[in-house]
């Protein structure tokens, strides 16, 4: 069946502007997980939502990111006032339910010039 | 906070040698996990871990999981080149936090002809 999808694959933004990531996960699944993988940082956990709930906003790293879940499916992520450490992978997962194995989605590469 | 960490952090080995991936985590948790990440694509689930004494085999991969020692390792059996690949452990926290993966800094693997 279908795995996680994500848009766009790529993204190239300048310093300032704002963009959206966008998630569909797997038909069915309850949870959805955000994290970023850069060079310097690794992989890190965001944000995660239950059904259209976010109980765990303590991965993100600013105000300028917030995340939003509609319909218990599709996932936004939006990255206010872009700076250049911004730039990274962002991954999307999906999973059953809570603690159940995530599966990953191809990412977004986002770079900020 | 949960820390995990990998050893080596680089690998280099030829077809048909053994070897083991290490896997650290500082605090207690319920669940263990391996991806493979083939470069510029997203992870692969390999492997959940559940309980102490846990095994699981995948083809020429084995992952064990000792929770006393928090320790997992994945031990590879004479090594294809198909076997090149970043490989993550990533461990749940428990409880509520146990949907947030946290992950070790990736071992990267080359298996030479």
């Amino acid at each position: 069946g279908a795995g996680v999808s994500q848009s766009p694959s790529n993204k190239v933004t300048e310093k300032g502007k704002d963009v959206e990531l966008r998630c569909d996960p797997i038909s069915g699944h309850t949870a959805l997980y955000w994290y970023r993988q850069s060079l310097g940082q690794g992989l890190e956990f965001l944000i995660y939502f239950q059904g259209n709930s976010a109980p765990d906003k303590s991965g993100l790293p600013s105000d300028r990111f917030s995340a939003e879940r509609t319909g218990g499916s599709v996932s936004t992520l939006t990255i206010q006032r872009t700076q250049q450490e911004d730039s990274a992978v962002y991954l999307c997962a999906s999973s059953w339910a809570l603690g159940d194995t995530q599966y990953f989605g191809p990412g977004t590469r986002l770079t900020v010039l | 906070e949960l820390k995990v960490e990998q050893n080596p952090l680089f690998l280099s080995m030829q077809e048909g040698k053994n070897y083991t991936i290490y896997c650290n985590y500082s605090t207690t948790s319920d669940r263990l996990y391996w991806y493979r990440q083939d470069p510029g694509k997203s992870l692969e689930s390999l492997f959940v871990l559940l309980s102490n004494g846990a095994v699981k085999q995948e083809g020429r991969l084995m992952a064990s999981l000792d929770t006393k020692a928090r320790l997992s390792t994945l031990h590879i059996t004479a090594a294809v080149h198909d076997l090149s690949a970043t490989y993550f452990c990533a461990v749940g926290g428990r409880g509520t936090s146990g949907s947030r993966l946290t992950f070790g800094e990736g071992t990267q693997l080359t298996v030479n002809p």
